[in-house]
């Protein structure tokens, strides 16, 4: 079974439109984390969470809003999607940084597109 | 700006042989490094990391160079295995930042049989 789980894993949709993309860990980490992959340009962070009360903006947040249900549920809205919102989106967590080792772990990705 | 460079977006290299994927950062704050890789419809797997105590670390076939005065990292591959076909993505992370992790803009290996 996955560690880390992404739902759905494809999405359609239309300018405008709200839409969710969730994550789910098993692996017991505190921190989650929300990236998204464009061609090129690798991976860039849009939000990430030390735990259920901390969430923090990335590099790219502007447009996304998070919620932390719980430690292992961490979720990615966008609240009116446009089209250069058309991207790959992946999740991760990681252990404490008082665990010595700074590795993410990412779930499989949900590929969105915004027409 | 990018802090963290991949500056061959692609490398094809002979079953067998040896595969040299690089990397250079701009921030001398960067004191952990991290490689990863991907393959189509998966998210990135990590492979190997590296903290700036060291200059080399090994992994089975993987080993990850580390040259601080020249801010450049590499990952050699030897013996290049057709299963190695992926996108490589190198990151590193500063203390005090959080560990957030700064990601390159990958490069492609095709290992050819």
């Amino acid at each position: 079974d996955a560690d880390v789980t992404q739902t759905p894993r494809n999405r359609i949709t239309k300018t405008g439109k709200r839409i969710m993309l969730e994550c789910s860990q098993t692996k017991g980490h505190d921190r989650m984390y929300w990236y998204r992959q464009d061609p090129g340009l690798g991976l860039r962070l849009i939000y990430y969470s030390f735990d259920v009360k901390d969430i923090n903006k990335g590099e790219i947040s502007d447009g996304y809003s998070v919620s932390r249900q719980a430690q292992a549920k961490f979720s990615l809205s966008l609240e009116s999607a446009i089209p250069n919102q058309t991207a790959l989106y992946f999740c991760a967590t990681s252990p404490g940084a008082t665990s010595g080792k700074y590795e993410q772990y990412f779930g499989p990705g949900t590929r969105l597109t915004v027409t | 700006d990018q802090q963290v460079k991949q500056n061959s977006p692609s490398l094809s290299v002979q079953e067998g042989r040896i595969s040299i994927l690089n990397c250079d950062y701009t921030n001398s704050m960067f004191d952990y490094f991290l490689w990863y890789k991907k393959y189509p419809a998966e998210g990135p797997t990590f492979l190997i990391s590296i903290s700036s105590i060291k200059d080399k670390n090994e992994d089975g076939r993987f080993t990850v160079f580390l040259n601080k005065s020249a801010k450049h990292l590499s990952l050699h591959i030897v013996p290049s295995q057709p299963g190695d076909s992926a996108v490589y993505f190198c990151a590193a992370s500063a203390r005090g930042s959080a560990r957030q992790l700064t990601f390159g803009s990958g490069t492609q290996l095709t290992v050819l049989p």
